[in-house]
């Protein structure tokens, strides 16, 4: 049982460059979730999504857009990367409203 | 806004003993409130969760309350052993639904032999 997936596990960007970050998960959770964590400010909520085709925004969007086209499937996409965009990306999932959330083991990106 | 604190230094003690966390919320009355466990380099892993009616809970040597009027969470760790070495984040939903998580920056512990 995979759990959710995270790729890639590193990256470097170069300022202005585009990526994607791919999350999968195979436990049928209608919740995702992508997060950064920056160190001494703990996780804070990107984008989200309550089911297939819905997005919708947490507390730090911009610079960020995401879409969720299949299920088990979340991307996060960087247009035009940023320095300040450089942090550990953590996707998660959950069942329902109140259930735990289920973590991937994170994407450290870099933008020089 | 919704702000949640932990104590930012590290928490030092000795095996066997009894480590406990500290989790303050400010302008908010969550209706349950969550403890993660991440190792280093590693995604965070659920613990327990707690609900604003229970005062506390237990899971093997894990132990967490939820103090509504004081706005704080306390998790212990009761005879503590080098792996449970970690870093603590409690978490608790943003208003609004969906399971929107704030999290605490989190706490390390360091349990030495």
């Amino acid at each position: 049982n995979a759990g959710v997936t995270q790729t890639p596990k590193f990256r470097v960007l170069k300022t202005g460059q585009s990526m994607t970050l791919l999350c999968a998960q195979d436990m049928n959770h209608e919740y995702m979730y992508w997060y950064r964590q920056d160190p001494g400010m703990g996780l804070r909520l990107i984008h989200y999504s309550v089911g297939e085709g819905t997005t919708a925004k947490g507390e730090v969007p911009d610079g960020y857009n995401v879409s969720r086209l299949k299920k088990q499937n979340f991307l996060l996409g960087l247009e035009s990367a940023a320095p300040s965009q450089t942090s550990v990306y953590f996707c998660a999932s959950s069942y329902s409203v109140t259930e735990k959330l289920f973590f991937g083991s994170g994407t450290q990106l870099s933008v020089l | 806004s919704q702000k949640i604190e932990q104590n930012s230094e590290a928490l030092n003690i000795q095996e066997g003993k009894t480590a406990t966390l500290t989790c303050n919320y400010t302008n908010y009355s969550p209706a349950y409130l969550q403890w993660y466990r991440q190792d280093p380099g590693r995604g965070p892993v659920f613990l327990l969760l707690i609900r604003e009616n229970e005062k506390e809970k237990r899971k093997e040597r894990l132990k967490v309350t939820f103090d509504t009027t004081l706005k704080q969470s306390l998790f212990h760790i009761t005879a503590s052993q080098p792996a449970d070495s970690a870093t603590y984040l409690c978490a608790l939903p943003f208003s609004g639904g969906y399971n929107k998580l704030i999290f605490g920056a989190g706490t390390r512990l360091a349990v030495h032999p």
